[in-house]
């Protein structure tokens, strides 16, 4: 099946720096990618659409301006999460439909660990 | 808007057991319905969908009928292994526009097999 990665798979920063997370689909292209949010216990949250070549779309009440998406090619979309605070702490995953496939069949990322002291 | 109800979990059984995890949703069109499965330490993974009423979804021995009279969608497998443990959600995904679906996921279920 096809194959979606994120970069780094955890990390560790200081209050009020900015960590970008990598997705990337490794076997296929994908204009649209996903970006989840996981809370312990709790269930994937959507974030935003992430459109190659154009603005992405953020769900509501999720701050674009903290949370800047860049999809700068068709295998390729990252997560920037500005000055971040400890409550940015989460599970941040992403995914991807395939073009081949159904649209509505999505591969997913390992996720990011964020942890923010 | 759209929404999944699952069982809370955790559910603990042993090797062999009868697994039925219940899954009931809302939604305004006519959805799809997926079942994923998050090995520790993994990513999810397309465990079994469905696209439409009366569809059943199979696979490694799990299975799943869309009832839409019921609007749900149980996970069942008749035997369970070790290999099982992991967390599940149910999901459905709704056409976003420009033919990108969105998922909207259930809480998740914790699934723990004891030999």
């Amino acid at each position: 099946g096809a194959v979606v990665s994120q970069h780094p798979s955890w990390v560790i920063c200081k209050s009020g720096t900015s960590v970008k997370i990598e997705c990337r689909s490794l076997d296929f292209q994908a204009t649209t990618m996903f970006w989840y949010r996981q809370f312990p216990k709790q269930s994937l949250m959507l974030m935003a659409t992430s459109n190659e070549g154009s603005k992405a779309t953020y769900e509501q009440g999720v701050e674009k301006d903290k949370f800047l998406i860049n999809h700068a090619s068709l295998t390729l979309s990252t997560l920037t999460v500005t000055s971040a605070h400890p409550e940015d702490s989460s599970f941040y995953i992403c995914s991807a439909p395939t073009m081949s496939e159904s649209t509505d069949t999505q591969y997913f990322g390992p996720g990011t660990r964020l942890t923010v002291l | 808007g759209d929404s999944v109800t699952q069982m809370e979990g955790p559910v603990t059984l042993s090797e062999e057991a009868f697994l039925t995890i219940n899954c009931t949703y809302t939604a305004t069109g006519y959805p799809s319905l997926f079942w994923y499965v998050q090995y520790p330490g993994e990513g999810l993974q397309l465990l079994l969908k469905a696209t439409k009423a009366d569809d059943k979804g199979s696979n490694k021995g799990f299975e799943a009928t869309y009832r839409k009279e019921t609007t749900s969608f149980h996970l069942e497998k008749g035997s369970v292994q070790v290999s099982d443990s992991a967390v599940y959600f149910c999901a459905l995904s709704d056409d976003s526009g420009a033919g990108s679906y969105q998922l909207t996921f259930g809480k998740g279920t914790k699934l723990s097999v004891i030999p």
